[in-house]
């Protein structure tokens, strides 16, 4: 079975530092993608960056990029300059090519200091 | 940017009683899907309609859930007789294609007493 792990359950940064955030994932599948969610307080869950296994070249997204380590199934997440606004839950979550299905990890709660 | 709608955003019931949870996907979507979190626990996939019939479920969802989407805008899931552990958030999501972006809605609290 597939599964997705997020060994920090809180993080801490300091506004305009950079924070990593780690993401594990179990899969024996070939085919398949990977997402970072965020879930601010409103509870609405937004996509902040997505990456599809194939590509070797790591996603990015304006102050938000990935580091994608395929042998170690590692998926991580590293945020710059951080803002107030990026204070949320953010989960990482794997889809299989051949399922709709996303299967999420526990999320990481980050916290931006002023 | 479009929004996935749902209603209500938060719904009280009895155990045992049948509940139907409302959402309005974004218009050109073909795609939607149903999921759960549980507090302090993982988001969970329920289950995928694509051309009017599921595509894919998981084990949680059982023959006390059903999806429908009875007019061309609306999606609805329904719990027939809930249970206690049905208590959680249920989200509502949409996309164009299989592989492209999903949009989230902002979720539907059930608390079954």
């Amino acid at each position: 079975a597939q599964t997705v792990t997020q060994s920090q359950p809180e993080m801490s940064v300091q506004e305009a530092e950079t924070v990593t955030l780690s993401c594990t994932y179990d899969t024996s599948e070939s085919d398949y993608y990977l997402f970072w969610y965020k879930q601010p307080p409103s509870r609405q869950m937004i996509l902040v960056i997505r990456q599809e296994a194939y590509k070797q070249q790591n996603a990015t997204e304006n102050r938000f990029s990935v580091n994608f380590q395929k042998a170690a199934k590692s998926f991580s997440l590293k945020i710059s300059d951080s803002q107030l606004g990026d204070a949320a839950m953010y989960f990482c979550a794997y889809r299989w090519g051949g399922s709709e299905k996303l299967v999420f990890g526990k999320g990481t709660k980050l916290t931006v200091n002023p | 940017e479009p929004e996935v709608t749902q209603t209500p955003s938060h719904q009280v019931t009895q155990m045992g009683q049948e509940v139907i949870l409302r959402c309005v996907p974004i218009s050109n979507h073909l795609y939607f899907y149903w999921y759960r979190q549980i507090l302090g626990q993982k988001v969970e996939f329920l289950v995928s309609f694509y051309n009017n019939e599921i595509s894919e479920k998981s084990e949680i969802f059982d023959d006390q859930f059903s999806v429908e989407r009875p007019d061309g805008s609306n999606f609805t899931l329904k719990i027939r007789s809930t249970k206690l552990e049905d208590s959680a958030m249920y989200f509502c999501a949409s996309s164009r294609e299989r592989d492209e972006k999903l949009f989230f809605g902002s979720g539907t609290q059930l608390s079954v007493l």
